[in-house]
Order: structure tokens, then C-alpha cells, then sequence
């Protein structure tokens, strides 16, 4: 079946630093990958995705990174603030469902 | 107004009771799923929903049924509560054919 996971559960980066959040994925037929960031309290909200057919993709003070070869994914925050303390989640969505597959997260802590 | 709202925020319930959560969204999406969350196991899908007439199954439905009286209500039950279920539920939603999932802030239930 469908997995995901995230390479270390907790980061802990200085505020004003980058930030680079890992996920590996095992399921090749997902069109996209979504991530999502999910403060305390509050349900996940979407920050950004990315077709399978780019490698890369910017927002805004965010950028994802897109390695189908080793199935690999990264979300990379730039000067990374205290608001983006959060758990990250990066789920492909599943088949023809849409169902988000989840992995656990990496909490991001921001030190000021 | 929230675009997708759950009800009750928060819920103290006995072993034994039927307990009904409610979800409703105001972004005209067909489809609405319900996910609980656990510490450390991520976002598990319990059921999803394509229209008012499409009910699916995820993958840890044992204990749960769902009704979906409108294209805006998606309601989850838990027939006979027990405290394994203690948990944060979200609710979400998503349009046919888009990318993005909103969720809701979450219903914190708590089986005792």
C-alpha cells in the first residue's frame, strides 16, 4: 500500500534561518503532492503543492522539491519566522479517491 | 465564517454513548471526508464522500457511520463510544477535479 514518512520528526532551526523538511513516498502513481502545515489547535491548511510532471515549485517564502527517481520530496522555508513553528505534513493524495495518505509529520520549532 | 465548520469544538463523552459530529462547508465541494488524528500516527481517513449519494469506507471505519444529508452536511457518528476513539477528528473537504483540501479546526473528543 500507499507510505509516507518524514525523514526526522522534530527540527529545531534558529529564527531567521532556512528550514528544509524531507519526505520519502513509495506510491509512483500520484499526480501531485500536497503540503500541509498544521499549527497547534487548529485543523491542516494547505501551503503548497506540486504536479508530478515539475521538479520544482516556489511560493511565496516556500519552495518544494520534487525527486521521482528516489521519491523524494522537500518543502524548503526561507528565513524561517516564528508563525512557522508547526507540524508539516506532505501527503499525495491516493488513486482516483483523492484521499490524502498522511505520515506522521516534523514538527518544525522556531528558536528565537 | 469558517468555510468549513465543525461542531461541537470539543466533546466529553461516557463508554457506550452514541455521539453524533457535524460538518458543513460553504465551498460548494462534492466531496468531504472525515480523518482522526492520533499523536505520533499522522491523519487516518475513516470515510469519505463523493456526492450526497456516494458513502466509502477508509481504511479504520469499525466503530463509525457517516450521513451525508446535503451536499454541505457531513455528519459522523460513533454508535457505541469507546475510549480508543479519543481523539482530534477533522473534517475536510475538496472540489471534483482540484487539488487543494480545506479542513476544519477539528472536534477534540475525548471517551471516557
Amino acid at each position: 500500500g500507499e507510505n509516507v514518512g518524514l525523514h526526522l520528526p522534530t527540527l529545531s532551526v534558529q529564527e531567521g534561518d532556512n528550514s528544509i523538511i524531507n519526505c520519502a513516498y513509495s506510491n509512483s502513481a500520484s499526480d501531485y503532492f500536497i503540503w500541509y502545515k498544521q499549527e497547534s489547535g487548529k485543523g491542516p491548511q494547505f501551503i503548497i503543492d506540486i504536479r508530478s510532471n515539475m521538479d520544482k515549485r516556489q511560493g511565496q517564502r516556500v519552495t518544494v522539491l520534487l525527486n521521482k527517481t528516489v521519491k523524494h520530496l522537500s518543502l524548503q522555508i526561507a528565513a524561517t519566522q516564528p508563525g512557522d513553528s508547526a507540524v508539516y505534513f506532505c501527503a499525495p493524495p491516493s488513486g482516483g479517491t483523492g484521499k490524502l495518505i498522511f505520515g506522521q509529520g516534523t514538527t518544525l520549532q522556531v528558536k528565537p | 465564517d469558517a468555510d468549513v465548520t465543525q461542531t461541537p469544538r470539543n466533546r466529553i463523552t461516557k463508554t457506550g454513548k452514541r455521539i453524533m459530529l457535524e460538518c458543513s462547508q460553504t465551498k460548494g465541494h462534492d466531496r468531504m471526508y472525515w480523518y482522526r488524528q492520533d499523536p505520533g500516527l499522522g491523519l487516518r481517513l475513516i470515510y469519505y464522500s463523493f456526492d450526497v449519494k456516494d458513502i466509502n469506507k477508509g481504511e479504520i471505519s469499525d466503530g463509525y457511520s457517516v450521513s451525508r444529508q446535503a451536499q454541505a452536511k457531513f455528519s459522523l457518528s460513533l454508535e457505541s463510544a469507546i475510549p480508543n476513539q479519543t481523539a482530534l477528528y477533522f473534517c475536510a473537504t475538496r472540489e471534483t477535479g482540484g487539488n487543494g483540501y480545506t479542513f476544519g479546526s477539528g472536534t477534540r473528543l475525548t471517551v471516557v
